[in-house]
């Protein structure tokens, strides 16, 4: 059984440019929620998909945007790339949207120049 | 807001014991986590605690204080490979479930 599966595994992409993360659930789990996780600190909270909508948003501005598909499948989408906006990204899903049942990807090192 | 504080790194010797600790502040608390990480790798689940007290779990045993906002990890009998980092995450009911993590304890486990 396939656990929570991050697409690429690593990215360069250059300041001013847009990014596109994807992320396939685990199975029988219907939310993911996306973390930023900066180097040497712990995860923060971008936002959580269930049922198709984004239902819960950290403190992140609006270049960061996200998707779910039918499949609950989901991408994270970032336009106007900062350097700041390196980081590995990590999806995480969930039976519900509680967070008793997560289920990290190994993310997606997102590396801005 | 939510403050989660945790030691940034702790070393200690195979075959030991290792406390790490983690303070918290919040309202509306609905569980507190801990999550281990290895370099380049996902986070992966360890513990969580919603009540008072100590819960084991093999050589992993956590323990929580909803009144003093304060968590403990404990490894016992230290193998090389429990060198990683430890995330202590705290959900909360007004955020909507999301996990609210610390900075992550940094474990060196030496021979």
């Amino acid at each position: 059984d396939a656990g929570v599966t991050q697409s690429p595994t690593h990215l360069i992409k250059t300041r001013g440019q847009q990014v596109t993360l994807r992320c396939s659930p685990k199975s029988g789990h219907d939310t993911v929620s996306w973390y930023q996780q900066a180097l040497g600190q712990g995860p923060q909270f971008i936002f959580q998909y269930y049922e198709e909508e984004e239902r819960q948003r950290g403190n992140f501005p609006d270049r960061f945007s996200g998707h779910q598909f039918p499949n609950y499948s989901s991408e994270l989408n970032v336009n106007a790339l900062l350097l700041g906006d390196s980081a590995l990204y990590l999806c995480a899903s969930s039976p519900g949207q509680g967070a008793k049942g997560y289920t990290f990807g190994s993310g997606t090192r997102l590396t801005v120049v | 807001g939510q403050n989660i504080d945790q030691p940034t790194e702790m070393t200690a010797t195979e075959g030991a014991i290792v406390q790490i600790n983690c303070t918290y502040q919040t309202s509306g608390f609905n569980g507190l986590f801990w999550y281990q990480q290895h370099a380049g790798e996902a986070p992966t689940f360890l513990s969580y605690n919603v009540l008072d007290g100590l819960e084991e779990k093999g050589r992993f045993s956590s323990f929580l204080s909803r009144s003093k906002g304060y968590s403990y990890l404990l490894l016992k009998e230290l193998q090389m490979k429990d060198s990683a980092s430890y995330l202590c995450a705290v959900s909360n009911s007004n955020s909507g479930y999301a996990l609210n993590f610390g900075k992550g304890t940094s474990l060196l486990v030496t021979p």
